[in-house]
């Protein structure tokens, strides 16, 4: 089953503006892991946060995590019509599950 | 960084027809590797769990009778989709857990299947 629900589903924006996602999980995690997939391919790994870090940075992309309120966040910051793709975040508590993710547009 | 890799990575075969799909870690064991499926425009989603020697542990909802998997060495997981049919078709992506670093999990660059 899936872990919990990412939102939006679909985002569309303008080259040069900021992207947020935001995905909430439902059982208690090891760590978060945010991926990203172009149609029809396999997945990049974009990056990870531990259960005991709130915040990483990684070149343009900023990730939250409030385990209180069992949710993250991925900000991609100056997008540009390369990041349009999938993005997921997936929970590890021992296995690896998914969210619903989000669809990202950006347009030139 | 890790790799695995899957094999083959797309395939398409009548109805009815079996069909293995392999995966391996390439430079590092897997004691415990994961078989997803994702259909178009959807998330990917757990279908079991192996770990090597022992059998594999299922989700809700999946016909383990239908998708065989067999994890038969710390490199190797293979899953056999039985008696496919068209809503088989799928993405399959399957993943290896290093048994080093037991934070990490890779990701191969999964197998597509048509099921006509």
């Amino acid at each position: 089953s899936q872990q919990g629900e990412e939102d939006p589903q679909a985002l569309s924006i303008q080259e040069g503006e900021n992207a947020t996602m935001n995905c909430s999980y439902k059982t208690s995690i090891n760590n978060l892991q945010w991926y990203r997939q172009n149609s029809g391919r396999g997945l990049v790994h974009l990056i990870l946060i531990r259960s005991n870090e709130r915040e990483k940075h990684s070149g343009r992309l900023r990730v939250t995590l409030d385990t209180s309120k069992k949710s993250s966040s991925l900000l991609i910051t100056a997008s540009r019509a390369a990041d349009t793709a999938s993005y997921f975040c997936a929970t590890d508590g021992g296995d690896m599950r998914f969210g619903a993710g989000t669809r990202l547009t950006v347009k030139p | 960084g890790a790799v695995v890799s899957q094999h083959p990575s797309w395939v398409i075969c009548k109805s009815g027809t079996s069909v293995k799909i392999e995966c391996r870690s390439l430079d590092f064991q897997a004691t415990t590797m994961f078989w997803y499926r994702q259909f178009p425009k959807q998330s990917l989603m757990l279908m079991a769990t192996s770990n090597e020697g022992s059998k594999a542990t299922y989700e809700q909802g999946v016909e383990k009778d239908k998708f065989l998997i067999n994890h038969a060495s710390l490199t190797l997981s293979t899953l056999t989709v039985t008696s496919a049919h068209p809503e088989d078709s799928s993405f399959y992506i399957c993943s290896a857990r290093d048994w080093a670093s037991q934070e990490t999990q890779y990701f191969g660059p999964g197998t597509r299947l048509l099921v006509l």
